[in-house]
């Protein structure tokens, strides 16, 4: 039983370059979301899932798109990478609106 | 003002010590109260729920006062493998499915 699980674990990007994170999760929840872990500001929500077909944008969604391929999975893309997307992303997903959420281990991804 | 609030510390304690955080958040209609503990270059891990009447789950205790809006947890007789930081987690209501709140968390640091 993987939990959430997030590839790559490590990325460099040089500006303007794209590319898609990958997560996928066998708990069968419902929601998914994508974080990302700034020093000193947190974990912000970039979008979200509450349901397969459906997403909706979070607080920092610029930069970033998103498809709910299936129940299992939810994929992050950046279409043209900058450096002020240099972050660790986090997955996750819960079963239901006031339950905990279940975090994959990360994405540390820096642009250059 | 951030939606949720955290002293970031980092709080430095001898083992045995006992240590409290805690958190305030800004939206009065919040229904949902985790503390949650991320590692190092790991991703969050829940810790614990709070629940309105306070809980207790081994060493540490979790109280909700929502008149003031803060949220607290105390570590009592704090081991080495206590250091982390910790997250305070709230799911305001009005947001529906969408998403938790995190603050920046707190950094504890036991020393031997």
């Amino acid at each position: 039983n993987a939990g959430v699980t997030q590839t790559p674990k490590f990325q460099v990007l040089k500006t303007g370059q794209s590319m898609t994170l990958q997560c996928a999760q066998d708990m069968n929840h419902n929601s998914m979301y994508w974080y990302r872990q700034d020093p000193g500001m947190g974990l912000r929500l970039i979008y979200y899932s509450a349901s397969e077909g459906t997403t909706d944008k979070g607080e920092v969604p610029n930069g970033y798109n998103v498809s709910r391929l299936n129940k299992r999975e939810f994929s992050l893309r950046l279409e043209s990478a900058a450096p002020s997307q240099t972050s660790v992303y986090f997955c996750a997903t819960r079963q239901g609106p006031n339950t905990e959420a279940f975090f994959g281990q990360g994405t540390r991804l820096t642009v250059v | 003002r951030k939606e949720v609030e955290q002293d970031p510390g980092p709080f430095n304690v001898p083992e045995g010590a006992t240590v409290a955080f805690n958190c305030t958040y800004s939206n009065s209609a919040s229904q949902s109260f985790f503390w949650y503990r991320q590692d190092c270059r790991k991703e969050p891990k829940l810790l614990m729920s709070v629940y309105s009447s306070g809980n207790e789950d081994g060493r540490f205790t979790a109280q909700l006062n929502r008149a003031s809006q803060y949220i607290s947890l105390l570590i009592r007789d704090s081991k080495l493998s206590d250091s982390a930081t910790y997250l305070c987690v709230v799911k305001p209501m009005d947001t529906g499915r969408r998403a938790l709140t995190f603050g920046s968390g707190t950094r504890l640091q036991v020393q031997p």
